[in-house]
C-alpha cells in the first residue's frame, strides 16, 4: 500500500516550459489537493477534487491547470512556468465522511525549481 | 473565506521546556481542526484532530490541543519538549458547509536545544 505517491520529486524547469506533476494515490480517496510550501508562508492550497471528474480553485490557483480523469489521479499543469512557481508543492488525498471528519494524507513532496 | 493564522512563526526553546502553539481561525460555522508536523526533509503527518465533544484533544507524542469556540482558537500544548520535537507545526482547518477544501496556517517552526 504506497499511499499517496507524488512524481517527480524533484524537477528543474526554464522560464516559459510547461511540465506536469502526477498524484497518484491507492487509497480510494474522494479528495484529493494540491499544495504549495514556500518558506514563512506554509502551505496554500492551489486546486483541489473532491471527486472524479471534478476540479475547484483553492488559494492560489493562478498559473496552474488541474485535472483529475481517474478518481486515483490528480494532476498538476504549469503551461508556461514562472520563477515564481518555485516551490515545493505537496499532494494530499483525503476520504470523504458526513460532515469532513478525516485527515488527509500527504505525499513527499516535488521540488520544483524555475529558472 | 475561512483562513488560518498562526502567530508564532519560529519558537525556540530548551529541552523540558513546556510548549504551547497559537492557531486562529477565521469562520463562524462549524470547523474541523487539525494539526500536523513536518519533521526536516518529511513530509505532513497528523499529529491530532478535533471534530466534536470534549474541546481538549490528544494526539501523538504527548502533543494536546485545546479548542476555544469563543476564541476562534485550536492552540497546541506539550508539557515538556524534546530535541525530536524539533519540526515544523500546522493548523489546519476544513469548514464543514465548505465540502473537502481544507486550509493550512502559516506554519511555526520549532527549534528544540538540547
Amino acid at each position: 500500500n504506497a499511499g499517496v505517491t507524488q512524481t517527480p520529486k524533484f524537477r528543474v524547469l526554464k522560464t516559459g516550459q510547461s511540465m506536469t506533476l502526477l498524484c497518484a494515490q491507492d487509497m480510494n480517496h474522494e479528495y484529493m489537493y494540491w499544495y504549495r510550501q514556500d518558506p514563512g508562508m506554509g502551505l496554500r492550497l492551489i486546486h483541489y477534487s473532491v471527486g472524479e471528474g471534478t476540479t475547484a480553485k483553492g488559494e492560489v490557483p493562478d498559473g496552474y491547470n488541474v485535472s483529475r480523469l481517474k478518481k486515483q489521479n490528480f494532476l498538476l499543469g504549469l503551461e508556461s512556468a514562472a520563477p515564481s512557481q518555485t516551490s515545493v508543492y505537496f499532494c494530499a488525498s483525503r476520504p470523504p465522511t458526513s460532515g469532513g471528519r478525516t485527515e488527509a494524507f500527504f505525499g513527499q513532496g516535488t521540488r520544483l525549481t524555475v529558472v | 473565506a475561512q483562513s488560518v493564522s498562526q502567530h508564532n512563526h519560529h519558537v525556540i526553546l530548551s529541552e523540558a521546556a513546556s510548549l504551547e502553539l497559537g492557531c486562529n481561525y477565521s469562520y463562524g460555522g462549524t470547523v474541523n481542526l487539525f494539526w500536523y508536523v513536518q519533521y526536516p526533509g518529511q513530509h505532513l503527518q497528523l499529529l491530532l484532530k478535533y471534530f466534536s465533544g470534549d474541546p481538549l484533544v490528544k494526539g501523538i507524542k504527548g502533543f494536546e490541543a485545546e479548542f476555544i469556540k469563543s476564541k476562534f482558537s485550536f492552540n497546541l500544548r506539550k508539557p515538556s519538549v524534546q530535541w525530536s520535537d524539533t519540526a515544523e507545526y500546522f493548523c489546519a482547518v476544513n469548514a464543514r458547509n465548505q465540502g473537502g477544501k481544507l486550509i493550512f496556517g502559516q506554519g511555526t517552526e520549532l527549534s528544540v536545544k538540547p
